[in-house]
């Protein structure tokens, strides 16, 4: 089946720093990938989306590139907050909406 | 805050008993999922269901069972517990056309 990976398990990073997660994908026929966030104890939370026919999209704080050439995906948060600290998934989103699949997370943590 | 709610929150429950884990929805959304999610581990889908009445197996086998007989409810489940059925049971819903699912709180469900 397909596959959505993340390329590192834990990410440390310092109060006011950039941070950049990444995530490797196989299947070249996904319409949409989308990053969530998931903090201790909660369900996932939408962060941002970005259709396959794009290379860049930004929202607040966060900005989503999209490498279609090597099937890399990554999510850069500028600024990152002691509140950022969670673990991202990206997924993935193909033919009309109905399945997602999930990577494996990457843990981010965020020193003050 | 999402309007998707799981019950319970947490459940121990002896091996062969029968269980429910109950996911519901005020947003009206006619696409519900149920993931299963062991800890720091990525999402996979086990079941989901288009609207009332449809219901589908996701891409993880489950011993699990669903049903929708109402638009905001997806109850899930188990007709004999097993200790292999620990993990974290996610219900998320989502609007038609978009990428934004809704995710709940989650079940923990650990099966002695």
């Amino acid at each position: 089946g397909e596959s959505v990976g993340l390329h590192l398990p834990t990410l440390s990073v310092q109060e006011g720093d950039n941070s950049i997660i990444n995530c490797a994908y196989s299947n070249s026929a996904s319409d949409y990938f989308i990053w969530y966030k998931q903090e201790s104890g909660k369900g996932p939370q939408f962060i941002i989306d970005i259709r396959s026919n794009m290379d860049k999209r930004q929202g607040q704080r966060v900005t989503v590139l999209l490498n279609k050439t090597v099937k890399h995906l990554s999510l850069q948060i500028a600024a990152t907050q002691p509140g950022d600290s969670a673990v991202y998934f990206c997924a993935e989103n193909k033919g009309s909406f109905n399945k997602f699949y999930f990577g494996s997370g990457t843990k981010l943590n965020v020193k003050p | 805050e999402a309007d998707i709610y799981q019950t319970p929150r947490y459940l121990v429950i002896g091996t062969g008993k029968k269980i429910t884990l109950e996911c519901s929805q005020t947003m009206g959304h006619d696409k519900m999922y149920w993931y299963q999610q062991d800890p720091g581990m990525e999402l996979h889908l086990i079941h989901y269901s288009y609207g009332v009445n449809s219901t589908e197996k996701g891409d993880l086998s489950s011993e699990s069972t669903v049903s929708r007989i109402r638009t905001e409810h997806f109850p899930l489940t188990l007709e004999s517990a097993r200790p292999s059925h620990t993990s974290q049971y996610l219900c998320a819903s989502r609007e038609q056309g978009t990428t934004e699912a809704f995710f709940g709180q989650g079940t923990r469900l650990t099966v002695v």
